[in-house]
């Protein structure tokens, strides 16, 4: 069946980076991309940016432009999110979700989420 | 980017009741709609896309409706495990795909 297995929550320090894993199985990882989307504390949904499975290609939503780097490896059908200069706005939980590169694009399938808490 | 704009943001009723929560764009998207529900301290859960057609799996007491602009879902009679939050994506215009921002069904 499909799984998106994200890696553990985060403490980090105001400043610093982190990086969050997310491992496909039970399907075809280049049929598909990543999406990242976060949710605040009690907050909705926020896109963040999705990585190209094939390509690398990705796209940075405003406000993340610069300080996010969405990285894949189809070798072990996993992809990364990093977030750097953290600040306290930051804290929130991570979801990957794959959407079909071709098609309808829904999000049929999410990761259990990734809290990460900045905080010193 | 297209806002998508749900009401009412808390929305109260009592088991075995219909339930029927609104979403709005800013404009037009056609019916590239998805419905999400989600639980306390889980993933957001595909209900319905294409404004109507339920995902696999999904109950036949969730429904979905409209086109453009004007969207509704109704869950018919509430079961208790329909009580979550309920958000609305347009996926009709890239950069980004947009989320509403919940509306909170809640046991009467």
């Amino acid at each position: 069946q499909v799984q998106l297995v994200q890696s553990g929550p985060e403490v980090v320090e105001p400043g610093a980076s982190v990086k969050v894993s997310c491992k496909a199985s039970g399907y075809i990882f280049s049929d598909f991309y990543t999406y990242w989307v976060r949710q605040a504390p009690g907050q909705g949904l926020q896109l963040v940016g999705r990585i190209h499975p094939k390509s690398g290609g990705t796209y940075y939503a405003q406000g993340f432009e610069g300080r996010v780097t969405m990285t894949r490896d189809p070798s072990i059908t996993t992809a990364y999110m990093e977030l750097s200069s953290l600040t306290s706005d930051d804290t929130a939980v991570y979801y990957c979700a794959r959407v079909a590169v071709v098609g309808i694009p829904l999000f049929d399938s999410w990761g259990q989420g990734t809290l990460v808490v900045v905080s010193s | 980017e297209i806002v998508m704009t749900q009401s009412p943001a808390t929305l109260s009723v009592s088991p075995g009741e219909r339930a029927t929560l609104s979403c709005r764009a800013s404009q037009s998207v056609g019916i590239n709609l998805a419905w999400f529900q989600q639980k306390p301290g889980q993933a957001p859960r595909l209900l319905i896309y294409s404004a109507s057609t339920r995902a696999t799996g999904i109950p036949a007491r969730f429904s979905g409706s409209g086109s453009g602009t004007e969207f509704t879902l109704t869950i018919s009679s509430l079961q208790s495990e329909d009580f979550a939050v309920y958000y609305c994506q347009q996926y009709n215009q890239w950069p980004p795909y947009t989320f509403g921002q919940g509306t909170k069904l809640e046991i009467k």
